[in-house]
C-alpha cells in the first residue's frame, strides 16, 4: 500500500533560525496535505498542494509540491516559539483516503 | 459551528471490556474518518464513510473493532472486547463533498486500557 515517509522526526531549532521538513511518498499522490499538531491537540489542516511544482506561502511558512507529485516539504523561516508542535504531511492517491508521515516534532530554544 | 464533537475525551477501563467512542460531525460534511494515533503507529486511517455507507475498512485492526453510522450526524466506533494495546487516542474527522479534501478532527478520546 501507498506509504509516505517523513524526514527528520525530530528538529530542535533555536528561535529564530530557519528549518525544512521533508515528505515522501512511494507512488504518486493526487494530492498532499500538511497538518500541524500541538501537544495534547488535534491535527489543524494548514494547506493543500494538487499542482506538479506548487508552492504556496502562509506568511513564514512555504510549501512545494514536487514535479512528479511524489515529494513535499515544508520550509519556516524565522523560527517563533509558535511554531512548536508536530507537522504531518498526508498523502491522497484518490482525493479521500490519506496516508500520514510519521510527522516532525519541533521544538524551539529562545 | 461547534466543530466535530467527540465524546468521552478520556476513556479508562479494564481488559475484556466493551468501549464504545461516539463522534459528531461537521453539519454538512458528507465524509466521515476514524483514525488511531500511537507514538509507536503515528497517525492511522482505521475506516472511513461517505454518505453515512462505510467506504474503506482496511485500515481496522481485527474482528474486535467495529465502526457504524446511523446517521449522517452521528457515528460509533466500538472495540470488544478490548485490550491494553488498545490503548491510544481515537480522533474522528469530518470533510465536505466539494472544495479542498481538508480533513477537520474532533478533539480526540484518549483510550486507556488497563
Amino acid at each position: 500500500g501507498q506509504q509516505v515517509m517523513q524526514i527528520p522526526q525530530y528538529q530542535h531549532v533555536q528561535e529564530g533560525e530557519d528549518f525544512t521538513t521533508y515528505c515522501n511518498s512511494s507512488t504518486t499522490l493526487s494530492n498532499i496535505q500538511w497538518y500541524k499538531q500541538r501537544p495534547g491537540g488535534h491535527p489543524v489542516f494548514l494547506i493543500q498542494l494538487v499542482k506538479s511544482g506548487e508552492v504556496k506561502k502562509q506568511k513564514r511558512l512555504t510549501f512545494q509540491f514536487g514535479e512528479a507529485k511524489k515529494n513535499s516539504s515544508l520550509h519556516i523561516t524565522a523560527t517563533q516559539t509558535t511554531d512548536v508542535g508536530t507537522y504531518f504531511c498526508a498523502g491522497s492517491p484518490n482525493d479521500y483516503k490519506l496516508s500520514f508521515g510519521a510527522g516532525t516534532t519541533v521544538t524551539v530554544r529562545a | 459551528d461547534a466543530g466535530v464533537i467527540q465524546s468521552p475525551r478520556h476513556e479508562v477501563t479494564e481488559m475484556g471490556q466493551e468501549v464504545t467512542l461516539r463522534c459528531k460531525p461537521i453539519s454538512g460534511h458528507d465524509y466521515l474518518f476514524w483514525y488511531r494515533q500511537t507514538m509507536m503507529r503515528g497517525l492511522e486511517l482505521l475506516i472511513y464513510f461517505n454518505n453515512n455507507v462505510p467506504i474503506d475498512d482496511s485500515g481496522m485492526p481485527e474482528d474486535r473493532f467495529s465502526a457504524k453510522m446511523p446517521n449522517a450526524s452521528f457515528s460509533t466506533l466500538k472495540i470488544q472486547p478490548s485490550e491494553p494495546r488498545d490503548s491510544a487516542v481515537y480522533f474522528c474527522a469530518s470533510r465536505p463533498a466539494g472544495g479542498t479534501y481538508e480533513q477537520y478532527f474532533g478533539p480526540g478520546t484518549r483510550l486507556t486500557v488497563t
